[in-house]
Parts: C-alpha cells; structure tokens; sequence
C-alpha cells in the first residue's frame, strides 16, 4: 500500500534560518506529490504541487520542494523562515487506486524562534 | 471566491445525539471527500463522492454516513456519535479525473462526550 513518511514530529528554527521538511513516499511509479500547510485554526492551503517535469518546484509564501526519485523524497525546504511560517505541514501523495484520494504523512509542527 | 465552506466549526455533543456537519463548495467540483485529522495519524479519509449520487467509503467509514443529492454539498453525518469520533474533520473538493489540487475547508473541531 502507499504511504507517506514524515519523519520529524516537531522541529523549531530560528527566524532567518533555512528550513528542511522530510518527505519520503512509497511508489513505484511517478507519484503525484503535495504539500499543504496548516497554519492554527485554520484548514489546509496548497504550498505546492509535483505531477511531471522539472524536479524543482516553486511553490507559495517561497517555499520550494525537490522531487528524488532515487531517494523517493520530496523535501520541502524555504532558505530563510518568518515566524509567520510557524504551523503544521503535511506531505501527501495521490493514490492511485483509482479512488483519487490523498494519502497524508503525520505532519510536521514548525516552531519559529524570534 | 472559490472555497469550501464546513460548519460548525466548533461542536461539543454528547454521545448517542445524532449530529450533521454541512460542507458546501463552488467551484463545481465534481469529487468532494471527507478527512478526520488526529494527533500523530494525519489525515484519514472517511467517504468520498465522484460525483451526484455516487459516494463510497475511505479508510475509516466506521460510524459515520455521507449523502450527495447536489454537487455543491456533501454532508457528514454522525448518527451516534461516541467519544472515539472527538476530532477535527475536514471537508475537500477538487476537479475530477486526478492530478488535481484538492481544496479544503476550515474544519471542524467535533468534540464527544
């Protein structure tokens, strides 16, 4: 079955620091990957999206995410965090079992240092 | 403005009392699905609808039914609802056919005592 791995449950940075977010995905084939963020009382807002094609994606609020095939990741990464970038961040891979759903890792909790 | 619009967003019931979490959407999507989110398991999808009368269960449909008589909206309903279904739930929509952004709702945080 497909899953998604998000190792880290919690990770805290400094404002101004660069940010990785792990994601490793379990698939055979090219997956259809996202990330989502959720910031606190809020729903689930797409950062970014890899279906095809380039293997660097550019998403919003300048975050990006490198799809490896070799390593079947697709880390998230922003080169300098605002503390407005404290929230809670999900990877998530479309299933292909022909039911179009999102399979979500854990999730990852961003703490923000002034 | 396109968006998924769930409510309550907040809800503190008791068990046994049967209780429907509204979920409307309009963009005119066609596949408009159900997550619960709890802490340490993610998102786990509860139903889904591919379309107007045509809905099937997900990976934790246990306890819980949906209905889809109009594309916009897709209820969740609780017909007795116990404490193992305190939770934040999550309405989504997104175009049929895959390869599509889903777009959530705000959630809602349920609460059963």
């Amino acid at each position: 079955a497909q899953s998604v791995t998000q190792p880290d449950i919690h990770i805290t940075v400094s404002e101004g620091a660069s940010l990785e977010l792990r994601c490793n995905y379990s698939y055979g084939a090219t997956p259809y990957l996202f990330w989502y963020v959720q910031s606190p009382g809020q729903g689930l807002q797409l950062l970014l999206k890899y279906f095809s094609g380039d293997t660097l994606v550019q998403g919003i609020k300048g975050f990006e995410a490198e799809f490896k095939r070799s390593q079947s990741s697709f880390n998230l990464r922003k080169p300098s965090v605002h503390w407005s970038d404290a929230a809670e961040y999900f990877c998530a891979v479309e299933s292909t079992s022909g039911t179009y759903k999102y399979i979500f890792g854990t999730g990852t909790r961003l703490k923000v240092l002034a | 403005e396109a968006q998924v619009t769930q409510n309550p967003r907040y809800l503190i019931t008791v068990t046994g009392k049967k209780l429907t979490v509204t979920c409307s959407q309009n963009m005119n999507h066609e596949y408009m699905s159900w997550y619960r989110q709890d802490p340490g398991l993610g998102l786990r999808q509860i139903y889904y609808s591919m379309n107007v009368e045509v809905t099937d269960k997900g990976d934790v449909p246990e306890g819980y039914k949906v209905s889809r008589k109009e594309k916009r909206n897709f209820p969740l309903i609780l017909e007795s609802p116990s404490p193992n279904q305190t939770s934040l739930y999550f309405c989504a929509s997104r175009k049929q056919g895959g390869h599509t952004e889903a777009f959530f709702g705000q959630g809602t945080r349920l609460t059963v005592v």
